[in-house]
């Protein structure tokens, strides 16, 4: 099915460590976005990708890196986990309309 | 800062009752209102989307009401039932084809519609 692929769907990171979390769209979108969740917070931007090899800051990007390997695939690196960065995760590319993946439920103790 | 305010921040309403969500934007560039519906461990769907050119736009039970001037959209959810109880968030961006404009969201509204 034609969609947002995320993984992995869920993580536990110990404070310190590193993960990146993998978004793939076969829509054939230009436009790709990455999003944190937190209870009564809505959906917040982290960085989004307006085409393949660009990419740009949102509203909460500090610790967080991103890589657009190819049209397909936005991929969301934490170098450095924090408690703080504990939430979930959604992935999402833009063609007609927004499509949002699953989400990564992620946990850092 | 919140572009998009979102109220109430939860809704409990009767089965058969109609459910309405309140939404205020300050950016007037925006050009692009979705509503999404996301229950829980899923990701948010569109619901239905409304850009300013029209007032209401109705699909099935669900309707947006859109007022420019006061920079205002709701959604009216008609004859509520309980498969409706989900979180509800609108956004605000935009618009354009393929253009890299991000989504704004509101905070979200729970809702519980009960028997």
């Amino acid at each position: 099915n034609a969609g947002v692929t995320q993984t992995p769907k869920f993580q536990v990171l110990k404070t310190g460590q590193s993960m990146t979390l993998q978004c793939a769209q076969d829509m054939n979108h230009n436009s790709m976005y990455w999003y944190r969740q937190d209870p009564g917070m809505g959906l917040r931007l982290i960085y989004y990708s307006a085409s393949e090899g660009t990419t740009d800051k949102g509203e909460v990007p500090n610790g967080y890196n991103v890589s657009r390997l190819n049209k397909r695939e936005f991929s969301l690196r934490l170098e450095s986990a924090a408690p703080s960065q504990t939430s979930v995760y959604f992935c999402a590319s833009k063609g007609y309309g927004y499509t949002f993946g699953s989400g990564t439920r992620l946990t850092v103790v | 800062q919140q572009q998009v305010k979102q109220s109430p921040q939860s809704l409990i309403v009767q089965k058969g009752g109609i459910s309405i969500i309140n939404c205020a934007y300050e950016n007037t560039a925006f050009d692009y209102f979705p509503w999404y519906q996301q229950f829980p461990g899923k990701g948010p769907a569109l619901l239905i989307a409304i850009r300013p050119d029209v007032s209401e736009k109705k699909e099935g039970r669900f309707t947006i009401s859109f007022n420019k001037s006061a920079k205002q959209f709701s959604l009216h959810i008609m004859d509520s039932q309980p498969g409706d109880s989900a979180t509800y968030f609108c956004a605000a961006s935009k618009g354009g084809s393929n253009s890299g404009y991000a989504l704004n969201f509101g905070k979200g509204t729970s809702l519980l519609v009960t028997p």
